[in-house]
């Protein structure tokens, strides 16, 4: 199994351009998760999915990022304009959930490193 | 919400010896994760676990539920070892969207 994928691995651009990051879920999973992480707060949720569908998304910072997942092979991370603030690592991570309420494990990808200049 | 604890934030050890990190939480969960990530970025899972004890190697995590604590050790520690360990539990059930500790930074010298 790839595990979880994730592009670019690195990203350099500047203040208003728009950035697309990309996520390739384990096959098979059916809950995708967007998390964010900087040196002042650490690992955070952004987003998640569901069998494709957004279930949570109260942790997008703002108007400028917005997220989709059209398959369940595929996710976008958008940041649009960016800022410099944005600048941090980006992971993706996948689950199977069986909706018993039982929590399943999650299995990362190795991020994507975003810096605004 | 939950708030996640870990302790300590930085820890220094020789080679050789016995690693305790330490993860408090404030609400009632179904499971904890341990996490590793390295100095490269990437983050592996190390234990999920609900109760009791697991093994793996040279690692060992264990939970309290009653508590509301989990600790993860390391045995005979190792330079490789050397990496921040991060504590998450699951917020807003099954969903299993995670919150995180700080995260705990070992540096083990030969």
């Amino acid at each position: 199994d790839a595990g979880v994928i994730q592009s670019p691995r690195h990203e350099v651009t500047e203040m208003g351009q728009e950035v697309t990051l990309r996520c390739k879920p384990i096959s098979g999973h059916n809950s995708l998760f967007w998390y964010r992480q900087t040196m002042m707060r650490g690992l955070e949720l952004l987003i998640y999915f569901n069998n494709n569908v957004p279930i949570d998304d109260s942790g997008m910072p703002e108007d400028r990022f917005s997220a989709k997942m059209p398959n369940a092979s595929f996710s976008t991370l958008k940041i649009q304009p960016s800022e410099p603030r944005d600048s941090a690592v980006y992971f993706c991570a996948s689950s199977f959930n069986t909706g018993t309420g039982v929590y399943n494990e999650q299995f990362f990808g190795p991020g994507t490193r975003l810096t605004v200049l | 919400k939950n708030e996640v604890e870990q302790s300590p934030q930085n820890l220094t050890a020789q080679e050789g010896e016995f690693i305790t990190i330490n993860c408090s939480y404030s609400v009632g969960i179904s499971a904890l994760h341990w996490l590793q990530q390295h100095p490269g970025g990437g983050i592996v899972s190390l234990f999920m676990l609900s109760s009791g004890k697991k093994k793996h190697g040279r690692l060992i995590a264990t939970i309290n539920i009653q508590e509301k604590h989990s600790s993860l050790h390391i045995t005979a520690s190792h330079p490789r070892d050397s990496a921040v360990y991060i504590c998450a539990v699951p917020y807003g059930g099954s969903q299993g969207n995670l919150i995180f500790g700080k995260g705990t930074k070992l540096s083990v010298k030969p």
